[in-house]
């Protein structure tokens, strides 16, 4: 079965960066993309972005864009979302997803990441 | 800055219908917007429901249909039921961007 399991929570200091990886597993990994969704607490879904796991294209929401990374290690099945200057409004549950180009940007989801942002 | 919008809140009875709607400060949501709905209970991981405006996953239950409306997305329960009570969200496509509408809480009372 498809299974995405991501990394630990993390606190992290205003101006900081995080790291947050996703590791695929029960799929073919190159077949697919995966989708990064963040949810401030008692908030809404945001999209932030989403890389092929095939060729490593990535598209980024615009508000995010310069401050977030997304890589891929096949080697391994992982991705990584990597959230750079911090700011205490990036306290998010963050979450990855199995991208399917045939049916949903969101198909499968990790179980979160809560990163805390606080000096 | 582009805005996708939902009903803050609905309730509705159970076994009754409703349909939650969602709308693009672009203009008309057509098929090209891909629609797809989340489900969300507290505290649990978002679930995908519909994609594609009207397809449904294998674990999507029957009563839950997707379609246009009006210019919208809409997303209709019929028989809800005391389980289908939870955030639910809609998610547009804009040419290589997503973005999520704020959510619509789903009250059966």
């Amino acid at each position: 079965q498809v299974q995405l399991v991501q990394s630990g929570a993390e606190v992290k200091k205003p101006g900081a960066s995080v790291k947050v990886s996703c590791k695929a597993s029960g799929y073919i990994f190159t077949s697919y993309g995966i989708s990064w969704v963040r949810q401030a607490p008692g908030q809404g879904l945001e999209w932030m972005g989403m890389i092929s796991a095939y060729n490593g294209n990535t598209n980024y929401a615009q508000k995010l864009q310069g401050r977030v990374t997304m890589t891929t290690d096949t080697s391994t099945s992982t991705v990584y979302m990597e959230l750079r200057s911090l700011r205490s409004d990036d306290t998010a549950v963050y979450y990855c997803a199995r991208y399917d180009h045939n049916s949903s940007p969101l198909l499968d989801w990790g179980q979160g990441t809560l990163v805390t942002v606080s000096s | 800055q582009t805005v996708v919008t939902q009903e803050p809140s609905l309730t509705v009875s159970p076994g009754g219908t409703v349909t939650l709607t969602c709308a693009s400060s672009t203009g008309a949501v057509t098929s090209g917007y891909y629609p797809n709905w989340f489900q969300q209970k507290p505290g649990q991981v978002p679930r995908a429901l519909i994609y594609g405006t009207s397809n449904k996953h294998s674990w999507t239950p029957a009563r839950f249909s997707g379609s246009l409306l009006g210019g919208k997305a809409a997303l209709t329960l019929s028989d809800v039921q005391p389980e289908d009570e939870a955030e639910y969200y809609c998610l547009l496509y804009y040419g290589g961007a997503w973005l999520f509408g704020g959510g619509t809480k789903l009250t059966v009372l």
